[in-house]
């Protein structure tokens, strides 16, 4: 099956700093990438969607100022998460979109860890 | 976003026994999906089915479909001590073509060896 990768898988920084995680399709083109956030024992929310060249597009209560997301190319979409505070700790979780004919999938990357101390 | 409900919350059996979990959802959609996700790991994707199907097998994994009652259930049969994980149904919703999915708020399955 397809693979998509993030990076980093696991990352701690400081309170106030900008941390980025990069979402890449491997062996396919993905227009559109999904990132969702997942707290501890619950559910993925949906954050905003990926597509390239445009501007993304952020679910209601998401502040596209504090989580940016740049779709530069077809393999390629990156979050970063600015200024952030420790209720950002996270696992943040991205998706590419794979539309072949009829077919239509998304493939998940593995999560990036996010702690904010 | 609207996310389902899944119920149990969370369900601990006996190695060889069925589990059984089940979804519901709120909108039309094109189809429903199933995902296992291993404690902090990412997703992997179980099995689909589509909104005009109503019962749908893989190995020892068999999910219904209603679309009238809008729900799904996921029956793992002869479970393993490695089915442990928590489970989730996504839904594509129908109307426009984004693509987005919606999570259910999952089922945590622990299998006793």
């Amino acid at each position: 099956g397809a693979v998509v990768s993030q990076h980093p898988s696991r990352v701690i920084c400081k309170s106030g700093t900008s941390v980025k995680i990069e979402c890449r399709s491997l062996d396919f083109q993905a227009t559109t990438m999904f990132w969702y956030r997942q707290f501890p024992k619950q559910s993925l929310m949906l954050m905003a969607t990926s597509n390239e060249g445009s501007k993304a597009t952020y679910e209601q209560g998401v502040e596209k100022d504090k989580f940016l997301i740049n779709h530069a190319s077809l393999t390629l979409s990156t979050l970063t998460v600015t200024s952030a505070h420790p209720e950002d700790s996270s696992f943040y979780i991205c998706s590419a979109r794979r539309t072949s004919g009829i077919t239509d999938t998304q493939y998940f990357g593995p999560g990036t860890r996010l702690t904010v101390l | 976003s609207q996310q389902g409900e899944e119920d149990p919350q969370a369900l601990s059996i006996q190695e060889g026994e069925n589990a059984t979990m089940n979804c519901s959802y709120k909108t039309s959609i094109n189809n429903l999906q199933w995902y296992r996700q291993n404690s902090g790991r990412g997703l992997v994707h179980l099995i689909l089915i589509r909104s005009n199907e109503r019962e749908k097998h893989s190995g020892r994994l068999r999910v219904t479909l209603d679309t009238s009652k809008k729900s799904s259930s996921l029956l793992i049969t002869a479970s393993r001590a490695a089915d442990t994980a928590s489970y989730f149904c996504a839904t594509d919703a129908r109307s426009g073509n984004t693509g987005k999915l919606i999570f259910g708020q999952g089922t945590t399955l622990q299998v006793k060896p």
